[in-house]
């Protein structure tokens, strides 16, 4: 699996936009980049995900760059509920063998002031 | 609708014994995949299963088992624990074919904390 560069952690105020960053240098052109986070005392939660171009949902907006060795998880406005790790993972569409398989980093410790 | 739901929620074991961990995914999700995580690290891989079938398994040994059943519910078995098996287990479930399944979202649960003495 390609890997992924976190920063260990990161910190923001509340209400204030949060852009976590994601290196992917070795990525492959079947990869998808999947976003999860993980709140204190919970199993990991999906976020987003995509290929190439920029996505919105609910929840976050993920920016891929043009040549897609890196890509940004951005919170429009945090929340102290936005406080939990983040995990940048490829995930390759093709599928195979790693179907069912994720593979996490050491993820990015986002901590949110009030 | 019910998320992926886990039990036990806590487990004390002792080294050298066994332990049956189990998960019920989410309605209509036919895969099933189990992780580890120990503390301070992320969750490692250890099996998926798909329509009963072993479709993935990570770097784990042999001590490590899992099953699925018509259900779609699976069970996670660990003998002759050791003191580096303490650790939060989760499951996740998917929906979605084999084919599909790389970009389909894994639904986690809460996990089972395992401790071993």
């Amino acid at each position: 699996d390609a890997k992924t560069t976190q920063p260990n952690s990161m910190e923001s105020n509340e209400e204030e936009p949060v852009h976590l960053p994601c290196n992917h240098s070795t990525i492959s052109g079947t990869d998808y980049i999947h976003w999860y986070r993980q709140l204190p005392s919970q199993g990991p939660e999906y976020v987003i995900h995509g290929l190439t171009s920029n996505v919105n949902n609910r929840m976050a907006s993920l920016a891929i760059a043009e040549d897609r060795k890196s890509s940004t998880l951005i919170l429009h406005r945090a929340t102290l509920r936005d406080a939990a790790v983040y995990y940048c993972i490829l995930r390759d569409l093709a599928g195979g063998t790693s179907y069912g398989k994720l593979t996490f980093g050491q993820g990015t410790i986002l901590t949110v002031h009030p | 609708d019910a998320g992926v739901t886990q039990s036990p929620t806590h487990l004390i074991k002792t080294r050298g014994q066994h332990v049956t961990l189990r998960c019920s995914p989410i309605s209509g999700h036919k895969s099933v995949s189990w992780y580890q995580q120990v503390l301070g690290q992320g969750p490692q891989f250890i099996f998926q299963y798909y329509e009963k079938e072993e479709r993935g398994r990570g770097n784990f040994p042999d001590r490590f088992s899992a099953r699925q059943f018509p259900n779609y519910s699976s069970e996670l078995n660990v003998n002759a624990l050791l003191l580096g098996d303490s650790a939060l287990y989760l499951c996740a479930s998917s929906s979605g074919t084999a084919k599909m399944g790389s970009n389909q979202p894994q639904h986690f649960g809460d996990g089972t904390r395992l401790s071993i003495l």
